[in-house]
């Protein structure tokens, strides 16, 4: 299985900061990477689709990069509504995985 | 617009039996494949089945393997988990959520129901 992992696991920031998460996946997995966000009590939401691409009614603060096995979630000034848990899966193969999620909280 | 409604969950004994459904409307539901994943209590995300749009390829991950069925009504526009032998680590949220973007390409996971709790214990 290919394993994803996340950094840092938790961060604060304050409103307007620029705020850089990391996914880094076991093995390459080319540019078949995703990005969710998930707010307590509700489903996750798709926010970046194959490392870069951002998903329809995603803000334009929120960007991917990366390919091969290093992949990033930048979110360029912070809002009060992007509080939340990020994820990153991959789906280069079976089974799909996800890492283990950054809690984004207010500072 | 695209939407998916979980249902079925509820609480249930170790070894019992569930049956998850997802109500699908606002696409068609018989052209695209469709995923359950879930998530433990305070725990991250665990995907748990694939099937195809023509339901000809499934995938189930180890941990559900041999325990879980999934399946679709296209005609209803259902999809569905079976889960038998449950066991405690097997209680989570769990989510539909339909797929996009060819299995053997990128792909990705959207929309995602709203979630329906699953609770295995004595």
């Amino acid at each position: 299985d290919i394993q994803m992992t996340q950094s840092p696991s938790s961060l604060s920031a304050s409103v307007g900061d620029r705020v850089t998460i990391t996914c880094r996946a076991s093995q390459s997995i080319i540019n078949y990477v995703n990005w969710y966000q998930q707010k307590p009590g509700k489903a996750p939401k798709l926010l970046i689709y194959a490392a870069a691409s951002l998903q329809s009614g995603v803000p334009s603060r929120f960007s991917g990069s990366g390919s091969g096995t290093d992949f990033t979630l930048t979110i360029s000034s912070l809002q009060p509504e992007d509080f939340a848990t990020y994820y990153c899966q991959q789906s280069y193969s079976t089974p799909r995985t996800f890492g283990p999620g950054t809690m984004v909280d207010i500072k | 617009e695209v939407h998916l409604v979980e249902s079925g969950g509820g609480l249930v004994q170790p070894g019992g039996s569930l049956r998850l459904s997802c109500a699908a409307s606002g696409f068609t539901f018989s052209s695209f494949s469709m995923n359950w994943v879930r998530q433990g209590p305070g725990k991250g995300l665990e995907w748990v089945s694939y099937i195809s749009a023509s339901t000809t390829i499934i995938y189930y991950a180890d941990s559900v393997k041999g325990r879980f069925t999934i399946s679709r009504d296209n005609a209803e526009n259902s999809l569905y988990l079976q889960m038998n032998s449950l066991r405690d680590e097997d209680t989570a949220v769990y989510y539909c959520a339909r797929g996009l973007g060819l299995y053997s390409s990128p792909n990705w996971f959207d929309p995602w129901g709203q979630g329906t709790l699953v609770t295995v214990s004595s």
